[in-house]
């Protein structure tokens, strides 16, 4: 099973920063699948991500998804209120498919 | 409107059995895979099965397998998780989830969640 691994476990920014979030897998994720989710209370998660660096479907270039190696990072340019949420990062690449355990982004 | 809406979560005690239902619209849902994650209270997300469009093959997490079972009926748009022989780590928000394009792919379209309760 891949384990993937997110820090930091919460990330204390004001909107308008720059918020850095990681992923580490402990193997090589197949062909970078790699996606991250978006996941606020009480909604469904939202897709931001996939295939390490592509953006979904409506999702603002404010997210962007970079890889090296077994390091994958999520970056947000400059936050916005509405971003401020859970982040997950999962591999579909090898079952079973698996989820990092979260970064909260809260509101400093 | 591309939409997935959960349905069958509710309580039930140790041992028993629930069926949860996910009804689809607005893609085509027979050539979709089709997935179920779980949330714990507290906890992150957890992918549980996920059935192939075409083949209809299934994928379980082992602490699933054995007693859970995922279905489709693409006549009528419906995905299903028969849970059987429940326990109190099941307890959990359950999502169905919708793949992108390709069998291995990433979940582009969620449900809101159907919530089961396992408890005495």
């Amino acid at each position: 099973e891949i384990v993937l691994t997110q820090s930091p476990g919460t990330l204390s920014l004001s909107p308008g920063e720059r918020a850095t979030l990681s992923c580490r897998a402990s193997q090589s994720v197949s062909s970078s699948y790699l996606a991250w989710y978006q996941h606020k209370p009480g909604q469904a998660p939202r897709l931001l991500i996939y295939g390490a660096s592509s953006r979904a479907t409506g999702i603002s270039d404010r997210f962007s998804g970079s890889v090296s190696e077994r390091d994958f990072s999520l970056t947000i340019s400059s936050l916005e209120p509405e971003d401020f949420a859970v982040y997950y990062c999962q591999q579909y690449g090898r079952s079973p498919w698996t989820f990092g355990q979260g970064t909260k982004v809260e509101i400093k | 409107e591309v939409q997935l809406l959960e349905s069958g979560g509710g309580l039930v005690q140790p041992g028993g059995s629930l069926r949860l239902s996910c009804a689809a619209s607005g893609f085509i849902f027979s050539s979709s895979v089709m997935s179920w994650v779980r949330q714990a209270p507290g906890k992150g997300l957890e992918w549980v099965s996920t059935i192939s469009g075409t083949s209809g093959s299934t994928d379980y997490a082992d602490s699933v397998k054995g007693r859970f079972t995922i279905s489709r009926d693409t006549s009528k748009n419906m995905l299903y998780l028969q849970m059987n022989s429940l326990r109190a780590e099941d307890t959990a928000i359950y999502y169905c989830a919708k793949g992108r394009f390709y069998a291995l792919d990433a979940f582009d379209i969620w449900g809101q969640g159907t919530m089961a309760t396992v408890s005495s």
